[in-house]
């Protein structure tokens, strides 16, 4: 069964705490990404991963840290400097490589929450 | 930064009848997406559409591009109350074949 998971689906952190959110697939795509959605809002890029140990800042990383060591995993830390961590975090994937027209699987999401 | 813009925010309509939606852009692409998302969910591919292409089909899908005005729709025929979602376009960046730049999306709601 083949796709691509996020965990956990609900996540509560309290202010000053580091969390990390996991992301896995098994489709062999090589990129990766991680999305930010407010309420009512589109998608904001945090960072995406085009190869193994490789990564590019997004439009939002600012207090955000990202790995890349396995192709199937690409774990997202929100560390304590991000200043409004509460919001809905998508993990992406795609084939990559160059020329490619990089339609994007997504999984189910985690809903982080900040007490 | 947010390339895409949907028109309109909100859309409701009856079941059966069909529902359409707006995209516009602002710099030249390759290509541009349609995503579609439950609530609480994460998104579905749609459909993709080249540069090169004008119009698209996909089951109850129809998917048009006008790259002179940076703009594309997206109908949905015949609608279903499962149709209720948020539907998103998508279109690549410049600096990288890559990454997506999402619009704020249209919200469906298909009465039944």
């Amino acid at each position: 069964d083949g796709g691509i998971t996020q965990s956990p689906k609900y996540l509560f952190r309290k202010e000053g705490q580091n969390v990390t959110l996991s992301c896995e697939q098994n489709l062999n795509h090589d990129a990766m990404y991680w999305y930010r959605q407010d309420p009512g809002q589109g998608l904001r890029l945090i960072y995406y991963s085009q190869i193994v140990n490789d990564f590019q800042k997004g439009d939002i990383a600012e207090g955000y840290s990202v790995s890349r060591e396995k192709k199937e995993s690409f774990p997202l830390t929100v560390t304590s400097a991000q200043k409004n961590p509460t919001a809905f975090y998508l993990c992406a994937s795609s084939i990559g490589g160059r020329g490619s027209y990089n339609e994007q699987f997504f999984g189910p999401g985690t809903r982080l929450t900040v007490l | 930064s947010q390339q895409g813009e949907e028109d309109p925010q909100a859309l409701s309509i009856q079941e059966g009848e069909n529902a359409t939606m707006n995209c516009s852009y602002k710099t030249s692409i390759n290509n541009l997406q349609w995503y579609r998302q439950n609530s609480g969910r994460g998104l579905v591919h749609l459909i993709l559409i080249r540069s090169n292409e004008r119009e698209k089909h996909s089951g109850r899908l129809r998917v048009t591009l006008d790259t002179s005005k940076k703009s594309s729709s997206l109908l949905i025929t015949a609608s279903r109350a499962a149709d209720t979602a948020s539907y998103f376009c998508a279109t690549d960046a410049r600096d990288s074949s890559y990454k997506l730049i999402f619009g704020s999306g249209t919200r469906l709601l298909v009465r039944p």
